[in-house]
């Protein structure tokens, strides 16, 4: 069974620093791209970056560019990170990492972890 | 990267038929099968409901259907239940970005 849990998430001031981790189970980690998506209170689903399997294929949306960092253990963890740095208030949300699975042609997101809450205030 | 649009609510009466549509470019949603559909339920996570324009992961009903013409995709429930009521968001995807619609609150009357 394919499972997909997150941590890391809590609050923290305005500058602060976070890293958020995701555990991986049930497949073969290294063989998929992972993403992160976060959800601002009452707000729809925002992309927030993407990996390939083998760590390369790195992309960022441009509200976290420069600020945010992904990165996955491929060996004993198979974990996926997001060390997020210089966060503002509408850094808050949910944020979910999520497998992207390459179908017949095409990607999308055919797992989902439960989110891990980010709250960015003084 | 700028978001698919999706008209913000949708509502329909037990029974009927509802279409949520999800515009973007032809360098996404226009772009051969670049489009899957998620259905989201208050405090929980998204949970695919379509993949590749038009097909239904197992266990989804096929009461779920989607579509595409152009760079417009359309996500369709037919015989609505009450469990339908949530929020729908579509996603594409570029070489560099993810996208996803603003969401469409269904409510079911």
């Amino acid at each position: 069974e394919v499972q997909l849990v997150e941590s890391g998430g809590g609050l923290v001031q305005p500058g602060g620093s976070l890293r958020l981790s995701c555990a991986a189970s049930g497949f073969i980690f290294r063989d998929y791209w992972m993403q992160w998506v976060r959800q601002a209170p009452g707000k729809g689903l925002e992309w927030v970056s993407r990996i390939h399997g083998d760590g390369s294929g790195i992309s960022y949306a441009d509200s976290v560019k420069g600020r945010f960092t992904i990165s996955r253990d491929n060996n004993a963890k198979d974990t996926l990170f997001l060390e997020m740095n210089s966060l503002r208030a509408d850094d808050t949300a949910v944020y979910y990492c999520a497998r992207r699975y390459y179908g017949s042609g095409s990607f999308y997101m055919d797992y989902w972890g439960q989110g891990t809450l980010v709250t960015v205030s003084s | 990267q700028s978001a698919l649009t999706q008209p913000p609510s949708v509502s329909g009466s037990p029974g009927q038929s509802v279409t949520i549509s999800c515009t973007g470019t032809s360098s996404d949603v226009g772009s051969y099968k670049r489009v899957s559909w998620y259905q989201q339920s208050p405090g929980t996570a998204p949970k695919l409901i379509i993949y590749e324009v038009s097909n239904r992961p197992s266990g989804v009903p096929d009461r779920f259907s989607g579509s595409k013409s152009g760079n417009t995709a359309s996500l369709t429930i037919s015989g609505l239940q009450a469990e339908d009521e949530a929020d729908y968001y579509c996603s594409s995807y570029t070489s560099s970005s993810t996208l996803f619609g603003g969401g469409t609150k269904l409510t079911v009357l």
